[in-house]
């Protein structure tokens, strides 16, 4: 069935330091989006993708959509202490706005 | 502008029971979508609604149903509960005809089962 996967499950960084994560889907998708979740709260929707090879920025996050449509990543350059929580990739598949989710890459910055 | 709200916050039910959480979409939202997320685990597609009707479903048993209302309110019932349904039950919102449209997190029904 339908999966997407996502690395890694956690990553430890130093504030200043850069963070990626990593999604990939086992078919091809309409669009994907990222959510990030803090702890013990719910997830936020922060952006959506469409286009293959689409490049979207916000501030210090980069995200990419890759050519297939069935990779996606964030990237966050020069982490701070506010972009701790869970990162979680979510893939859409077919026209209902059903979505998979990834398991999540759970980002610790260290002050 | 109330965004999605979910009750109860907390509940604590014994296997083999039911139970029923509630879900209200964010305010000109029409589409309820129902998630179970699951300890470290990302959230789980259960089912969605549209028009009173059930138009997705994932891969949950029957146990699992629910119902949406005609203010697009929703709710989700699950039977005969077992350990393994433990779990942050998420209600998201969204509008069927924004292609693409993101969704709309409620802050979610803890859920243990003893």
């Amino acid at each position: 069935g339908q999966q997407v996967m996502q690395i890694p499950q956690y990553q430890h960084v130093q504030e200043g330091e850069d963070f990626t994560t990593y999604c990939n889907s086992s078919t091809t998708l309409s669009n994907i989006q990222w959510y990030k979740q803090r702890p013990g709260g719910h997830p936020v929707f922060l952006i959506q993708l469409v286009k293959s090879g689409e490049v979207k920025k916000q501030k210090r996050l980069t995200f990419q959509f890759g050519e297939a449509k069935k990779n996606s990543s964030l990237h966050i350059t020069a982490t701070q202490t506010t972009d701790v929580g869970t990162y979680f990739c979510a893939g859409r598949v077919g026209n209902f706005n059903k979505f998979y989710f990834g398991s999540g890459t759970k980002l610790n910055v260290k002050p | 502008d109330a965004g999605v709200t979910q009750s109860p916050t907390h509940l604590i039910k014994t296997r083999g029971q039911q139970v029923t959480l509630r879900c209200s979409p964010k305010s000109g939202h029409d589409t309820v979508s129902w998630y179970q997320q699951a300890l470290g685990q990302g959230p789980q597609f259960i089912f969605q609604y549209y028009e009173e009707e059930e138009r997705q479903r994932g891969n949950f048993p029957d146990r699992f149903s629910g119902h949406q209302f005609p203010n697009y309110s929703s709710e989700l019932n699950v039977n005969a509960l077992l350990l393994g349904d433990s779990a942050l039950y998420l209600c998201a919102s969204s509008l069927a005809g924004a292609y693409n449209s993101p969704l709309h997190f409620g802050n979610g029904t803890r859920l243990t089962v003893t």
